[in-house]
């Protein structure tokens, strides 16, 4: 009954460092998705996901890895962190032909 | 540029009264509209939605008004509870390709619901 999750809640890392956030959903939807929000700007789509893997880029990529080798599971890598990619990444699903979303808790990231 | 917009950052209503939240469009293959509520150190919820065959969806206290002729949707909250206070995202789709299952979301208005 857990619906989707993301691990840690809470990260601080120092620039350079490589940081991998999870995101597990145990609704067997089809589409995943992480976004990252920021003040003034409200949620940007970063990668999106289709099925296990199939990903696509979506607004705001560059710096950003991600894979889906199971359907539940949607990881987003930071492979060199930099001071702007401080922010609050959101994990997000849908499935069933829905366009509704369904989000985590989120992941508040601190790069120093 | 843009595609959704929400022009008011932060609103402030006394309880018991209407707030009325607006989002403007620009992409005419929109077809499918969401609006979230966020409580801090929380994911977005799912609100309410309407797809654009309709001009109006309702549920319970809250109400969405389309017009599409306009590119303009609002939500309308009535009566305003202390509860209430958040940020509301109001996000578009559009049916066209990969597009259908992505959401294009406005930069949130700030709801402050005073007792």
């Amino acid at each position: 009954d857990a619906g989707i999750t993301q691990s840690p809640r809470y990260k601080i890392t120092e620039t350079g460092r490589q940081v991998t956030l999870m995101c597990h959903q145990t609704w067997s939807h089809s589409y995943m998705f992480w976004y990252r929000q920021d003040l003034g700007h409200g949620l940007r789509l970063i990668y999106y996901s289709a099925a296990a893997d199939i990903t696509d880029k979506g607004e705001v990529p560059d710096g950003y890895v991600v894979s889906r080798s199971k359907t539940e599971n949607f990881p987003l890598t930071l492979e060199s962190a930099t001071r702007s990619q401080t922010s609050v990444y959101f994990c997000a699903s849908s499935g069933g032909g829905g366009r509704k979303q369904y989000f985590g808790p989120g992941t508040r990231l601190t790069v120093t | 540029d843009q595609q959704v917009k929400q022009n008011s950052p932060s609103l402030s209503v006394q309880e018991g009264r209407i707030s009325i939240l607006n989002c403007d469009y620009t992409n005419s293959m929109f077809d499918y509209f969401l609006w979230y509520k966020k409580y801090p150190a929380e994911g977005p919820t799912f609100l309410i939605s309407i797809s654009s065959i309709k001009d109006k969806n309702e549920d319970g206290r809250f109400t969405v008004f389309l017009n599409k002729s306009a590119k303009h949707l609002s939500l309308h909250i009535v009566p305003s509870q202390p509860g209430d206070s958040a940020v509301y995202f109001c996000a578009a789709s559009d049916a066209s390709g990969a597009g259908s299952y992505q959401l294009t979301f406005g930069k949130g208005t700030k709801l402050s619901v005073i007792p």
